[in-house]
């Protein structure tokens, strides 16, 4: 299968402060990507879905300003969340996609903490 | 739109029993149906998928799915669980027309019994 790295694997931030998070597609070019949030024991929710070169598309109820997605280039795209709270304590993982291919491989997520 | 419905939130099963995770999915269009595996604080990991064909479809670690259109399922089956398979397991769905959006289902863990 196709190879994802997502970084960081797990980050603890104070409220208030900004947090990026990288997924990069390493061995394929990933036209779209996608990010999920996923709160505990709960199931993986899409965030917002990105092209190559386009500003992100966002889910009902995700805040646009709050969750900035760079997709700069087919390997990398990033999600910074900003001014974050302790409710955005969450587990985040990215999925890139190639244009025509029915795979989905996923990052293998980064749990962010707000304290 | 399409969704999916996981009727069992919790599975336990006694090592080396049989088990079946059931997955039931509504949707106006043909789909694609993935079951995914996730360990504690890990990504997903594909189990299996159902594109077309054969509607017997086998996956890695010993499981496999049937697809039944009729009754719009896609259970997980595996005939005898070993303590590793221990993980919360998500049935999914996407559109056969625009295999981009993926739905998954509220999650199902299996809780391997010595």
């Amino acid at each position: 299968g196709a190879v994802v790295s997502q970084h960081p694997s797990r980050v603890i931030c104070k409220s208030g402060t900004s947090v990026k998070i990288e997924c990069r597609s390493l061995d394929f070019q990933a036209t779209t990507m996608f990010w999920y949030r996923q709160f505990p024991k709960q199931s993986l929710m899409l965030m917002a879905t990105s092209n190559e070169g386009s500003k992100a598309t966002y889910e009902q109820g995700v805040e646009k300003d709050k969750f900035l997605i760079n997709h700069a280039s087919l390997t990398l795209s990033t999600l910074t969340v900003t001014s974050a709270h302790p409710e955005d304590s969450s587990f985040y993982i990215c999925r890139p996609k190639s244009q025509g291919n029915t795979e989905a491989f996923f990052g293998q997520g980064t749990r962010l903490t707000v304290v | 739109a399409q969704s999916v419905t996981q009727l069992d939130s919790q599975v336990p099963v006694f090592e080396e029993a049989p088990v079946e995770l059931r997955c039931n999915y509504s949707s106006s269009v043909s789909v694609y149906l993935f079951w995914y595996v996730q360990y504690p604080n890990q990504g997903l990991q594909l189990l299996l998928k159902y594109l077309s064909g054969s509607t017997l479809v086998k996956g890695i670690n010993g499981f496999e799915a049937e697809f039944n259109k009729s009754q719009t399922s896609f259970h997980l089956r595996k005939p005898s669980v070993h303590i590793s398979d221990t993980a919360e397991y998500f049935c999914a769905v996407s559109d056969m027309n625009r295999d981009d959006k993926i739905i998954f289902g509220k999650g199902t863990r299996l809780h391997i019994l010595p």
